[in-house]
Order: C-alpha cells, then sequence, then structure tokens
C-alpha cells in the first residue's frame, strides 16, 4: 500500500525549540517538497529534493533546514529563527519523470503549534 | 505574481456538473495547466492537467481553451466529496515548483 506519511499528526512546542517534521514515502519517487499552509492561504513552497543528497531552497526557506540522505526520507526542521512557525506542513513526492506527467502525491501533513 | 486567476467561492448543486474556471492570460508555450483539489485539513490531491488539447480521466475533464489563456475544469456529476479547495496551477513541465494561490472553494448542495 504505496503513499506519504507524515508523523506525527498534530505537534505542540514552545517557542525556541527546534523540531523536526518526518516524511517518508514509498513510491520510490525521485524528487520531494515541503509546503506551508497558513489558514485560508494556498500553499507555499519551503524547500524540495530531485534527488538524493541534494536539494534546493524554495520561496520561503528561511528559518527552516531539511536533509535527503535516503530516497525515501526528506525530513524538515522547523529552527528556532522561523518568526511565525505555527502552520500545517505538507510533504510532497513526484516521479518527475516524463512522459508521466508531473503529478505530486501529497501526505496527509503535519499541523504545527508554537507558543 | 499570480499566474492564475479563479473565482473565490462556487456552489453546485448535487448531482450536477460543476464547471470551475480559471483565467491564465499569461500562460506560455511550455507551460501546462495543473488541477489539484484539497479536502478540509488534507493534503491537496492531483486531478489532472493537460497543454492544449482537452483532456478526460476517470474524475474530471480539463477544457483548454484555444488561445490557451483559460480553462474549465468540469465535474460531471458533483457529489457531496467534491465540496474542496480547487487549485490550477499553470507550471513548466517537470518545474519543480507548482505555486499554489488560494483557490476556488466549491460547496456541493444537497
Amino acid at each position: 500500500d504505496g503513499g506519504i506519511t507524515q508523523s506525527p499528526k498534530y505537534l505542540f512546542r514552545k517557542e525556541g525549540q527546534n523540531v523536526t517534521l518526518s516524511c517518508e514515502q514509498n513510491l520510490n519517487h525521485d524528487a520531494m517538497y515541503w509546503y506551508r499552509q497558513d489558514p485560508g492561504q494556498g500553499l507555499r513552497l519551503i524547500y524540495y529534493s530531485q534527488i538524493v543528497n541534494d536539494f534546493q531552497k524554495g520561496d520561503i526557506a528561511e528559518g527552516y533546514s531539511v536533509s535527503r540522505e535516503k530516497k525515501e526520507s526528506f525530513p524538515l526542521t522547523v529552527t528556532s529563527a522561523q518568526k511565525n512557525p505555527t502552520a500545517f506542513y505538507l510533504c510532497a513526492s513526484s516521479m518527475d519523470v516524463p512522459p508521466s506527467g508531473y503529478e505530486q502525491y501529497f501526505g496527509p501533513g503535519t499541523r504545527l503549534t508554537v507558543t | 505574481d499570480a499566474k492564475t486567476t479563479q473565482p473565490p467561492s462556487m456552489d453546485c448543486a448535487e448531482g450536477r456538473a460543476a464547471n470551475l474556471p480559471c483565467n491564465h492570460s499569461t500562460i506560455s508555450g511550455n507551460e501546462y495547466v495543473y488541477w489539484y483539489r484539497q479536502i478540509h485539513s488534507q493534503g491537496p490531491q492531483y486531478i489532472i492537467h493537460g497543454l492544449k488539447n482537452n483532456e478526460t480521466n476517470e474524475m474530471a475533464s480539463l477544457i483548454i481553451t484555444e488561445d490557451r489563456k483559460s480553462s474549465t475544469l468540469i465535474l460531471p456529476h458533483a457529489t457531496l466529496r467534491d465540496t474542496a479547495v480547487y487549485y490550477c496551477i499553470v507550471a513548466n513541465f517537470g518545474n519543480e515548483k507548482l505555486t499554489f494561490g488560494t483557490g476556488t472553494r466549491l460547496t456541493i448542495i444537497p
């Protein structure tokens, strides 16, 4: 049963603490992505990775860090430098190989609340 | 720098066809039109994409105008489970940076 898993679904942290969000996929996809969504807004790209050991900044990378040591895993760390970390975080992956198209498959998301 | 324009909300009666419009007047020749939807508090779900020809799959149909400046997503027989926010996205094929705007909130009315 292939898919993308994110854990936990809800996460609470105190201000000033770093927190790592998990994202795992068993779809054998090369590309993985992290998005952030604020209430009533669309998704904004934080980081993406096309291949193991390589990743690029998205539109709002400041205050975040990622790693891609394995094809299946793309964890996101929300650091204390992120000014407004409370948000809904979505991980996605894609095969990124023509001509299948550019379908991104999304996980269920992690809702992070920092107080 | 929005590439697409969508109405913020729409209603559709259950069982009827839902037609969701999208304007993308600045689309370039190598850019595709993608549609995703997001049911409340879940991750977005891919629906369909196209370049210039009309496309149909098990979920929906995509009608792209001849000048490619607008498109319409059609859900042929809307059900209550189709209530969601629908995103129209324009992107180069293989471009990792999909830009999700605020989309259209579609409500299916019983």
